[in-house]
C-alpha cells in the first residue's frame, strides 16, 4: 500500500480556475517530488524540496506554483493552465535526495484542462 | 550524456509464460543506481528493485528476478510464470551524482498478460 497519498484523484478545471493539487507523506522522508506525465510518456521532474526548500525547478512556467508547508506536506498551485497541461501529475517522496534513494510514488492526480 | 533504453515497447504473453523485459543504460559514472518501477492502469508507480553499480549480483523476488551486467549496460527484468496482475507499463530507470541526481527514466515497457 502507497504511503503517499494524493488529493484530489481527479481534476477538471477551466483556464482561468485556480485550484491546488495536495500530497502528503508519512514515512519521514526529507526530500519530495512534483513530477508530470503525459500519456505513453515517462515521468517528467518539475520540483523538487529537500528539506522543505525548493531545490531544483526544472524551468517550469510560472503558473505552476509549488509549496511545501512542512515536511510532511506538499501542494502544487494551479493558475491560468493551458489545454497541453493536461497530464497526470504524480508526487513522490524519498528518505532524502541523494542518487542511492528510491523514491515512492503517489497515485496521481489526473488533470484535465479545458 | 545519460540514457536508458527499453526496447520493447510493448510486450504480450500468454498467462504462466515468463517474460524479460530489457533495459540497456548509458553513463559514464563510476557510480551510478539503477531502478525498476511498475505502472499498473491505476497511475501509481511502484517501486520494485533498486541496484548500485558496485553490486552485480542477480536478484531474485518471489516470480521476479533481475539481472545486471555491467559488460553489456544491461539490467534486464525476468517475470516467471506470469499472472494477469503483471499487466502494467514498466520503467527502468538511472541515477547517477553527475545527472543532479535526478531519474533518467527509460521510455517504458507495456505488459499485456492474457488469461
Amino acid at each position: 500500500d502507497t504511503e503517499v497519498t494524493q488529493t484530489p484523484k481527479h481534476l477538471v478545471m477551466g483556464m482561468t480556475n485556480k485550484k491546488s493539487l495536495k500530497c502528503e507523506q508519512h514515512m519521514g522522508h526529507r526530500a519530495m517530488y512534483w513530477y508530470k506525465q503525459k500519456a505513453k510518456k515517462p515521468p517528467e521532474l518539475m520540483f523538487v524540496y529537500s528539506y522543505e526548500k525548493l531545490s531544483i525547478n526544472e524551468s517550469v512556467p510560472s503558473r505552476f506554483s509549488p509549496e511545501c508547508p512542512n515536511s510532511s506536506l506538499l501542494n502544487l498551485h494551479l493558475h491560468a493552465l493551458q489545454p497541453e497541461d493536461s497530464a497526470l501529475y504524480l508526487c513522490a517522496s524519498s528518505q532524502g535526495r541523494g542518487r542511492s534513494y528510491e523514491q515512492y510514488f503517489g497515485p496521481g492526480t489526473r488533470l484535465t484542462v479545458t | 550524456a545519460q540514457k536508458v533504453t527499453q526496447a520493447q515497447t510493448e510486450i504480450s504473453v500468454v498467462e504462466k509464460e515468463d517474460v524479460t523485459l530489457d533495459c540497456v543504460y548509458e553513463t559514464r559514472d563510476t557510480t551510478y543506481y539503477l531502478f525498476w518501477y511498475k505502472q499498473p492502469p491505476s497511475g501509481e508507480l511502484v517501486f520494485l528493485i533498486r541496484r548500485n553499480s558496485f553490486d552485480e549480483q542477480n536478484e531474485i523476488s518471489g516470480r521476479y528476478s533481475w539481472n545486471f551486467q555491467k559488460s553489456t549496460s544491461s539490467f534486464n527484468f525476468t517475470i516467471t510464470a506470469s499472472q494477469v496482475v503483471d499487466s502494467a507499463v514498466y520503467f527502468c530507470a538511472l541515477r547517477s551524482d553527475n545527472y543532479g541526481q535526478n531519474f533518467v527514466f527509460g521510455p517504458g515497457t507495456r505488459l499485456s498478460v492474457l488469461p
